[in-house]
């Protein structure tokens, strides 16, 4: 149980494309899921945290109307990379809360890494 | 603001040696602690996790870690280290209470030899 995927595992797109990554909690429902990033050999960096129908809280120094993030459901959060150039390469990581015995744990996805030339 | 030290950058050690891999927190009241594992390009696995109780606590694939409050640390081992342990290991701490937002060391890169 407490399985999160994400959708796509990979992506190389051109600068200033957009590009929308998707996280999903398959068998339970994440009122919160958080979105990371990994810069190559670096730690995870929390960017936001995604409340279900509620806008999303963005760390300080993270752009809002550059990764916008939409959580329409509590099973389903979105990352939406805007006008991407190059320095937004990097290893984007969802994870999903969900409380177990009383509880609250986060469970990762596998990551998505994506590539912008 | 709670923080993360994993002292460590990159290990080395031979098949079958121990392991201990550092971590030391910031936090003002109890923490919840945790270390996940990654490995090359993939997501996060949890390793084991501290609350409250026993300060021992036992995690998956043989590893276990010490809460010693006095001294701020979360220490990682395992008595003997097989090839497939290598990976990045990260420490991480959350906020009493919720455990939810976490904040997470630098990662100690772990090396087996054979």
């Amino acid at each position: 149980g407490a399985v999160v995927s994400q959708h796509p595992s990979w992506v190389i797109c051109k600068s200033g494309t957009s590009v929308k990554i998707e996280c999903r909690s398959l068998d339970f429902q994440a009122t919160t899921m958080f979105w990371y990033r990994q810069f190559p050999k670096q730690s995870l960096m929390l960017m936001a945290t995604s409340n279900e129908g509620s806008k999303a809280t963005y760390e300080q120094g993270v752009e809002k109307d550059k990764f916008l993030i939409n959580h329409a459901s509590l099973t389903l959060s979105t990352l939406t990379v805007t006008s991407a150039h190059p320095e937004d390469s990097s290893f984007y990581i969802c994870s999903a809360t969900v409380a177990l015995a009383g509880v609250k744990e986060q469970y990762f996805g596998p990551g998505t890494r994506l590539t912008v030339t | 603001a709670q923080s993360v030290t994993q002292p460590d950058i990159h290990i080395t050690v031979s098949e079958g040696a121990s392991l201990e891999l550092r971590c030391n927190y910031s936090y003002g009241a109890t923490p919840y602690l945790f270390w996940y594992v990654q490995s090359p390009g993939q997501g996060l696995q949890l390793l084991l996790k501290y609350f409250s109780g026993d300060t021992l606590v036992q995690g998956i694939k043989g590893f276990e870690a010490e809460f010693k409050r006095s001294q701020s640390s979360f220490n990682l081992r395992k008595p003997s280290v097989h090839w497939s342990d290598a990976a990045e290991y990260f420490c991480a701490v959350g906020d009493t209470g919720t455990a939810s937002k976490l904040t997470f060391g630098t990662g100690t890169r772990l090396q087996v030899t054979l």
